[in-house]
């Protein structure tokens, strides 16, 4: 059974700072992997997806690599600011109906 | 306007009372899934359906029911059976494109079931 962990649970920055989220999975065997942004008491927000062939994807300051044969994938963020401050989850695709496996999230919080 | 809308945003259920939360999607997705998520955790996959009049059961089916009976539309009843409800629900769609591994899944903004 696919499990994700996402470490640290908790994050604290100050603005400006380049930071690093992580993401592990237990099955290698993935269609893709999704990064999300989740805000308190709304829905998730798609960030970034790589497919399983892929490395690395970018959008604006943030950039997500997959290395899918060790199970890892980071999620960069370049330059904080306040407005950052989310929780940010990991999810991988992976089964016959290619359903999403969570991990239980990083709270990230940018302080001005 | 394209898009997941899910309602109510907020809703109240004393016991032994079954309830039914909407999600529409109008992006002609054939996929439609439902999660729970709980306080500090993340999602999880209670059922899902890849086209209509077809359904599958997630990680946390007992206590649910879902039907597909429209494309755009795919409700979830919380039933007297499930023990502890109280939770923040989320449906999500994706297109199915079976050879590609390209599958996207777009989010509602929830519903919070409270049990009184």
């Amino acid at each position: 059974k696919q499990e994700v962990t996402q470490i640290p649970a908790a994050l604290s920055v100050p603005e400006g700072e380049n930071l690093v989220l992580n993401c592990s999975f237990t099955d290698s065997a993935i269609y893709n992997l999704q990064w999300f942004r989740q805000d308190p008491g709304k829905g998730l927000t798609s960030l970034l997806l790589i497919q399983s062939s892929q490395r690395e994807q970018t959008s604006g300051r943030l950039n997500a690599s997959l290395d899918k044969s060790s199970g890892r994938s980071t999620l960069y963020i370049a330059a904080s600011q306040p407005g950052d401050s989310a929780t940010y989850l990991c999810a991988v695709s992976s089964g016959s109906a290619r359903q999403l496996t969570f991990g239980s999230g990083t709270q990230l919080t940018v302080l001005p | 306007d394209g898009g997941i809308t899910q309602s109510p945003k907020y809703l109240f259920r004393k016991e032994g009372q079954n309830v039914t939360l909407s999600c529409e999607q109008n992006l002609n997705h054939d996929a439609m899934y439902w999660y729970r998520q709980d306080p500090g955790q993340g999602l999880r996959l209670i059922y899902y359906s890849q086209i209509v009049n077809d359904f599958q059961k997630g990680d946390i089916a007992e206590g649910y029911s879902v039907s597909r009976e429209k494309k755009e539309s795919f409700p979830l009843t919380v039933t007297s059976a499930q023990k502890n409800p109280t939770a923040f629900y989320l449906c999500a769609s994706s297109i199915v494109r079976q050879s590609s591994r390209y599958n996207e899944q777009f989010f509602g903004p929830g519903t919070r079931l409270t049990v009184l």
